[in-house]
């Protein structure tokens, strides 16, 4: 199965609301990475929160990790249209293993 | 801006017919990565290079190929599609391996089709 398991599967929100989605992962990870798919188009980076960090931001976004709970969260804060998106947790696990991905959340910003 | 350029976005073959995706970077990256992603699925991982160090996953099925001729290239060759091969191939690069705490940089993938 997955290292990393997103919950919810599929998010639907209105405009200026905020979006939380999750990722748990089952073993000791080196760092976890956000990132964010449009329709059709390819993935894009948006945070990286070492294994030693337990939170970031970057703009609107605001990632957490609980090393103790294997999980991680993604606010997104008040929240756009162009936010629509898929959003996928990825876990780097140690030098020469690759970066796994959960199955993603499907995020929808009605306007 | 530097770039990971897919080409092209859209191909169509058919059944057993190979083909050829490719891949070209800008970034300079020492690490070039080919995923296949189904329709609402994670993207699964199918080989790397390092530098000229090719790494296969142990699940990609031998109809899967690929070649960096230099730093900048990389192709992916399908030997002999499949209906089940259709799908988006995403290419991506980073700078060092995973352990660095490097991100990865994709393309915007080929959507490939099989008739």
């Amino acid at each position: 199965s997955q290292q990393g398991e997103e919950d919810p599967q599929a998010l639907s929100i209105q405009e200026g609301e905020n979006a939380t989605m999750n990722c748990s992962y089952k073993t000791s990870i080196n760092n976890l990475q956000w990132y964010r798919q449009n329709s059709g188009r390819g993935l894009v980076h948006l945070i990286l929160i070492r294994s030693n960090e337990r939170e970031k931001h970057s703009g609107r976004l605001r990632v957490t990790l609980d090393t103790s709970k294997k999980s991680s969260s993604l606010l997104i804060t008040a929240s756009r249209a162009a936010d629509t998106a898929s959003y996928f947790c990825a876990t780097d696990l140690f030098a020469g293993n690759m970066l796994t991905f959960g199955g993603g959340t499907r995020l929808m910003v009605k306007p | 801006d530097a770039m990971v350029i897919q080409n092209p976005r859209y191909q169509v073959t058919q059944f057993g017919k190979p083909v050829t995706l490719s891949c070209s970077q800008t970034l300079n990256h020492n690490v070039m990565y080919w995923y296949q992603q189904k329709s609402s699925q994670a993207p699964k991982l199918l080989f790397h290079y390092y530098d000229k160090d090719f790494n296969n996953e142990a699940d990609t099925p031998d109809n899967f190929q690929s070649r960096r001729p230099n730093t900048s290239f990389c192709f992916l060759d399908i030997r002999s599609p499949g209906l089940g091969d259709a799908a988006m191939y995403l290419c991506a690069t980073s700078r060092d391996r995973t352990g660095s705490h490097e991100p990865q940089h994709f393309g915007d993938g080929t959507r490939l089709s099989i008739l």
